[in-house]
């Protein structure tokens, strides 16, 4: 079946603009996460989704990012006045449930912010 | 202070030579540590879940395993397809519902 998908692929954005970053999760799988990999990091948690619920924000970098979830489904991912700092690589996971299941990776947004 | 620790942070290997990557953890209470394998421009692949000490997992050429704190990667016999980044993760009980801490992870090299 198909896998957890990722728009855009790449996106280019000057420093002070605005970009969302859309997610597809697994059709069936109510958990979906957000991650960011910086060069030479670490996956860093962001968020995590529990149907349309977020409880707990406390890994987003700043008051700047936010995210949504509508119908259980698709995410959205929003970086308000972007900064050169927010430039990694964003990655989508979903999985089954939320405890102890594995999470199923998306390909993931570079995100380059000049 | 990392929960995560993987190691070594390169590995080259010639075709056929067996190695282990080594992933140490600290952590209130493991329900589940996870291996993915990364490639290039991807997004991490799932491999292997563990759960408990002393349980194993494999597929192919990979072999996982586990202790109370560590896990093991072990490649046997190893191709160039192998070559990837392979991360490691934890779940912890006590932390955040669904959070995963990941190490940095191994890039692996194997040539021909």
């Amino acid at each position: 079946g198909a896998g957890v998908s990722q728009s855009p692929s790449n996106k280019v954005t000057e420093k002070g603009k605005d970009v969302e970053l859309r997610c597809d999760p697994i059709s069936g799988h109510t958990a979906l996460y957000w991650y960011r990999q910086s060069l030479g990091q670490g996956l860093e948690f962001l968020i995590y989704f529990q149907g349309n619920s977020a409880p707990d924000k406390s890994g987003l970098p700043s008051d700047r990012f936010s995210a949504e979830r509508t119908g259980g489904s698709v995410s959205t991912l929003t970086i308000q006045r972007t900064q050169q700092e927010d430039s990694a690589v964003y990655l989508c996971a979903s999985s089954v449930g939320i405890t102890a299941h594995e999470q199923y990776f998306g390909p993931g947004t570079r995100l380059t912010v000049t | 202070e990392d929960q995560v620790t993987q190691s070594p942070e390169a590995l080259r290997l010639q075709e056929g030579e067996s190695s282990s990557l080594n992933c140490s953890y600290t952590v209130s209470g493991l329900r589940g540590l996870f291996w993915y394998r990364q490639d290039p421009g991807k997004g991490p692949e799932f491999l292997f879940t563990l759960y408990s000490a002393g349980e194993e997992k494999e597929k192919e050429r990979l072999k996982a395993t586990l202790t109370k704190k560590e896990s093991f990667l072990h490649i046997t016999a190893p191709k160039p397809e192998d070559s990837a980044t392979y991360l490691c993760a934890v779940y912890d009980r006590g932390s955040t519902l669904g959070r995963l801490y990941f190490g940095r992870g191994t890039q692996l090299t194997v040539w021909p």
